[in-house]
């Protein structure tokens, strides 16, 4: 079983700053990784896949990279609507899937 | 528009059995994985199982196999979760998810809530 570790736990960043999260696999995911965000009381959005493809409708200002076990996500320039929590997901083995434990970004 | 529409919050006791219901439209239902997703309170996400509505193949994360079932209904395009003695500690909001683009989860159910609780 893969496992992804995201770091940090938590994020606090001021709103129009720069905002990196991290995701480790425990081996090899290739390019098949997602990255999500979850707002209360909501159900997850897709932000990125294939580690980084924009998805349908997201804004620019959020990036991802990485490939093999490291990956990361990157929001140029926070806006208020961006405090969340963002999950890191692999589809190596599809249909099956993993997800990170979350991190949570906050304003500073 | 690819829709996922879940069933309403439920609440139930210990020992009870549940069925909770994901009604797809918007596209083949025969055609694509779907899967639920399990998410305690104030906790991550887990993927908790997929089901193939076109032959009812299923793949379980090995943490949830043999806890609960998944199935789907072609004739109403509608995915089930289901548990026959439900524990209070499966209290949790529960997603379908499937895919309309990618392999990634991009089209996703508005979540059950299950209570259980005696």
């Amino acid at each position: 079983e893969i496992i992804l570790t995201q770091s940090p736990a938590t994020l606090s960043v001021s709103p129009g700053e720069r905002a990196t999260v991290a995701c480790r696999a425990s081996q090899s995911v290739a390019n098949k990784l997602a990255w999500y965000q979850q707002k209360p009381g909501q159900p997850p959005r897709l932000l990125i896949y294939g580690a980084s493809t924009r998805a349908t409708g997201i804004p620019a200002r959020f990036s991802g990279s990485g490939s093999g076990t490291e990956f990361s996500l990157t929001i140029s320039s926070l806006q208020s609507e961006d405090f969340a929590v963002y999950y890191c997901q692999h589809y190596n083995n599809w249909p099956s899937y993993t997800f990170g434990q979350g991190t949570k970004l906050d304003i500073k | 528009e690819v829709r996922l529409v879940q069933s309403g919050a439920e609440v139930k006791r210990p020992g009870e059995s549940l069925r909770i219901s994901c009604q797809a439209s918007g596209y083949r239902f025969t055609s694509n994985w779907i899967g639920w997703v399990r998410q305690l309170p104030g906790k991550g996400l887990e993927w908790m199982g997929i089901i193939f509505p076109g032959d009812s193949e299923t793949k379980y994360n090995p943490s949830f196999q043999g806890h609960v079932t998944i199935s789907a209904d072609e004739s109403i395009t509608t995915a089930y979760l289901q548990w026959s003695g439900l524990k209070a500690s499966d209290t949790a909001m529960y997603y379908c998810a499937t895919y309309s683009g990618t392999l990634a989860l991009d089209v996703w159910g508005q979540g059950t809530t299950v209570t259980v609780s005696s």
